[in-house]
């Protein structure tokens, strides 16, 4: 079984300041990794995601994130955010099995970015 | 294109009602599943349908829920009769293929807020 612990239920910051949210998953077995984000008012969007290769993966907003098999995390940073970036961060991760695809969630960061 | 579609978006029913999400899911995708976040908690899993056969539904937590997913186009979930704690966001996404791999990706939809009184 899988689970993953998102340890910031909210991060405050002012604009333009860095930022990290914390990801940890545990899981017996290989996983993809993926960060998602829900804006005011609308579903989740896949914001990126870790499959292979690469530990450090990109969004086309100026989001990273990198995968540390050590540390089993997944933390998702920015140098300097933006008002817009304010949203709720999930954290999710998903077996590599050909049965099952099902996302294990996190229980989320709210992300609040003040001018 | 349209994306990932449910309805209705808010719904505020009593305990015992019966009340009956639809998703609308991505024309083509076969794939689609159903997630549930109560207030404060993680978004959880309920079940995957593969075109109209329900290919993992571990995450349905009693009787109560129904889902369905006739001509494997568009799906309902239903909850007859509804408790207190069936409040949440209902989320449904689709995808064309199973498994999260490199060319496939979950598409969510807004949610249904359902608020059980």
């Amino acid at each position: 079984a899988q689970s993953v612990t998102q340890l910031d239920s909210q991060v405050p910051v002012f604009e333009e300041a860095p930022v990290e949210l914390r990801c940890n998953y545990s899981s017996s077995v290989s996983v993809y990794l993926f960060w998602y984000v829900q804006y005011p008012n609308q579903g989740l969007q896949l914001l990126l995601k870790y499959l292979s290769g690469s530990t450090l993966v990109e969004s086309i907003n100026g989001f990273e994130a990198e995968f540390n098999k050590s540390q089993t995390s997944f933390h998702l940073r920015k140098p300097s955010v933006h008002i817009s970036d304010t949203a709720e961060y999930f954290c999710a991760v998903t077996a590599l099995s050909y049965n099952t695809d099902k996302l294990i969630f996190g229980t989320g960061t709210r992300l609040q970015v003040f001018p | 294109e349209a994306g990932v579609t449910q309805f209705p978006s808010h719904s505020v029913i009593e305990k015992g009602q019966t009340v009956t999400l639809r998703c609308d899911p991505i024309s083509g995708h076969d794939n689609l599943y159903w997630y549930r976040r109560v207030m404060g908690k993680e978004i959880k899993f309920l079940l995957h349908f593969v075109k109209e056969s329900k290919q993992d539904e571990s995450g349905m937590p009693n009787n109560r829920f129904l889902a369905e997913r006739t001509g494997g186009t568009y799906s309902t979930l239903k909850v007859q009769p509804a408790e207190l704690e069936d409040s949440g966001v209902y989320f449904c996404a689709s995808s064309p293929e199973p498994g999260q791999g490199a060319n496939t990706e979950a598409f969510f939809g807004q949610g249904t807020r359902l608020t059980v009184v």
